[in-house]
């Protein structure tokens, strides 16, 4: 099925550990991003990608690695889950032609750091 | 930085009208959106509207846009119980292509 797909749904880990959360599109957009959502902050941008293999930070990068071999994945990851990581990330996509820059969403990723 | 304020949350009856507030301070922004979120789901997003209009209008939804005072606002006619959801406020600056979004406002529709 065509759209945006993330992978886990949900994740508990422990501290210290390495965690991967995937993302994959079906549109070829070329703009990636990952945002975090917490109580009271609302979306956070932590990494954007403008094309395969041109990444870029954004708000709240800080323990977090992204990468970008293929158009239609991001995954995004974790090198030492600590506490504060616990939240619900989000990864959206947004196409070239649209002149109004609207984000798709996936419907999220749920991480729980113990 | 950029920065996107929202009231947290909105209470209202159905068959009220909702209007949910934000205020943004990117003076570059080219695009304002409102999304919608429901439990466990992604974002949705609902309406746009240009930086260089006030209004648009869309079946239950009115959007108002005050340029000078970096207001947005959202107007639902008629709210039902399935309007409850968190919306979320966000901009686009110019030269950007990601948004910036507001904390969001759960709104709760009272049967």
């Amino acid at each position: 099925d065509a759209g945006i797909t993330q992978s886990p749904r949900y994740k508990i880990t422990e501290t210290g550990r390495q965690v991967t959360l995937m993302c994959h599109q079906t549109w070829s957009h070329s703009y990636m991003f990952w945002y975090r959502q917490d109580l009271g902050h609302g979306l956070r941008l932590i990494y954007y990608s403008a094309a395969a293999d041109i990444t870029d930070k954004g708000e709240v990068p800080d323990g977090y690695v992204v990468s970008r071999s293929k158009t239609e994945n991001f995954p995004l990851t974790l090198e030492s889950a600590t506490r504060s990581q616990t939240s619900v990330y989000f990864c959206a996509s947004s196409g070239d032609r649209g002149i109004t820059g609207e984000l798709f969403f996936g419907e999220g990723s749920r991480l729980t750091v113990l | 930085g950029e920065d996107v304020e929202q009231s947290l949350f909105l209470s209202v009856r159905e068959g009220d009208s909702s209007v949910i507030n934000c205020t943004y301070t990117d003076s570059s922004s080219t695009y304002l959106y409102w999304y919608k979120q429901e439990p466990g789901a992604g974002l949705q997003l609902l309406t746009y509207i240009f930086s260089n209009m006030d209004m648009k209008q869309d079946q239950r939804l009115t959007v108002l846009l005050n340029k000078k005072d970096k207001h947005l606002s959202l107007r639902i006619a008629d709210t039902q119980t399935g309007d409850s959801a968190i919306y979320f406020c966000a901009e686009k600056g110019t030269g950007r292509r990601a948004l910036t979004f507001g904390s969001g406002t759960r709104l709760q529709v009272q049967p």
